[in-house]
C-alpha cells in the first residue's frame, strides 16, 4: 500500500494565475475524492469521482475549479485565476470499491496552496 | 446539505485525564466515521459505527452510536501526549458523499 499521493506538497503563486494539483490514488480505489481545509476547519467537500465519472461537486465549487480523471486513476484539479481566498489545503482521498454507503477514505499529504 | 456539530471545539487536558469529544446531527444518520487529524497532518480514518447503540473499542479509545443514531461519542481514557490532535466525526452527505465535522482539537499538558 504506497498511500495516496499528491503533488506537489506546496504552491506559492501570485493571484490571477493558474494553478493545477495532481492526485495519485490507491492503486485498485476506484472512488476518488477533492476536499479543500483551511486552518481550524474541517475538510469541505470539493468533488466525488467513481472511475472516471465525476458524480458530485459541491456548490462550492466555483466555476474556476475544475477537476479530471480521465482513465479513472490519477486525477487533476485545477483552478483558473485564482484569488487570495483560494489559499488552503486541498486534500486526496481515495477508497476502495464496494457496497458499503461510505468506505473509509484514505487521505494523502495534501497540497498548500498560498495566493499572494 | 448534511451537517454535523462537533463539541467541544477545544479541550486541554492534564496528561492522565479522560477526554469525550461529541457529534451531533438534526437527521438519523446510516453510519458515522471517525478520524484524528495530527498536527500538520492529514485525517486518519479511526473507525466506522453503523448500528444503533454500537459500542466499539480501540485500547484507549470507545466509541458510541446513539441509540436514535443521531449523535456519537469519542472517549479517551487517560490521555497522553500522543493523542493530541483534531478529532473529526464524518458523516455521508449525499451519493457517496463524506461530510465532516468541525472538529475537536485536542491539547494534552505533560
Amino acid at each position: 500500500d504506497t498511500g495516496v499521493s499528491q503533488n506537489p506538497r506546496h504552491k506559492i503563486t501570485k493571484r490571477g494565475q493558474n494553478v493545477t494539483f495532481r492526485c495519485d490514488p490507491i492503486s485498485e480505489h476506484n472512488r476518488l475524492y477533492w476536499y479543500r481545509q483551511t486552518l481550524g476547519q474541517g475538510p469541505e467537500f470539493l468533488t466525488y469521482f467513481q472511475n472516471e465519472a465525476q458524480l458530485e461537486k459541491s456548490r462550492l465549487l466555483s466555476d474556476r475549479f475544475s477537476a479530471e480523471r480521465p482513465k479513472g486513476s490519477f486525477s487533476t484539479l485545477e483552478i483558473q485565476r485564482t484569488e487570495q481566498g483560494d489559499s488552503a489545503m486541498y486534500l486526496c482521498a481515495s477508497s476502495p470499491p464496494g457496497p458499503e454507503e461510505n468506505s473509509p477514505l484514505h487521505f494523502g499529504n495534501g497540497t498548500r496552496l498560498t495566493v499572494t | 446539505g448534511q451537517q454535523v456539530m462537533q463539541i467541544p471545539q477545544y479541550q486541554h487536558v492534564q496528561e492522565g485525564e479522560d477526554f469525550t469529544t461529541y457529534c451531533n446531527s438534526s437527521t438519523t444518520l446510516s453510519n458515522i466515521q471517525w478520524y484524528k487529524q495530527r498536527p500538520g497532518g492529514h485525517p486518519v480514518f479511526l473507525i466506522q459505527l453503523v448500528k444503533s447503540g454500537e459500542v466499539k473499542k480501540q485500547k484507549r479509545l470507545t466509541f458510541q452510536f446513539g441509540e436514535a443514531k443521531k449523535n456519537s461519542s469519542l472517549h479517551i481514557t487517560a490521555t497522553q501526549t500522543t493523542d493530541v490532535g483534531t478529532y473529526f466525526c464524518a458523516v455521508p452527505g449525499g451519493y457517496q458523499k463524506v461530510t465532516f465535522g468541525t472538529g475537536t482539537k485536542l491539547q494534552v499538558i505533560p
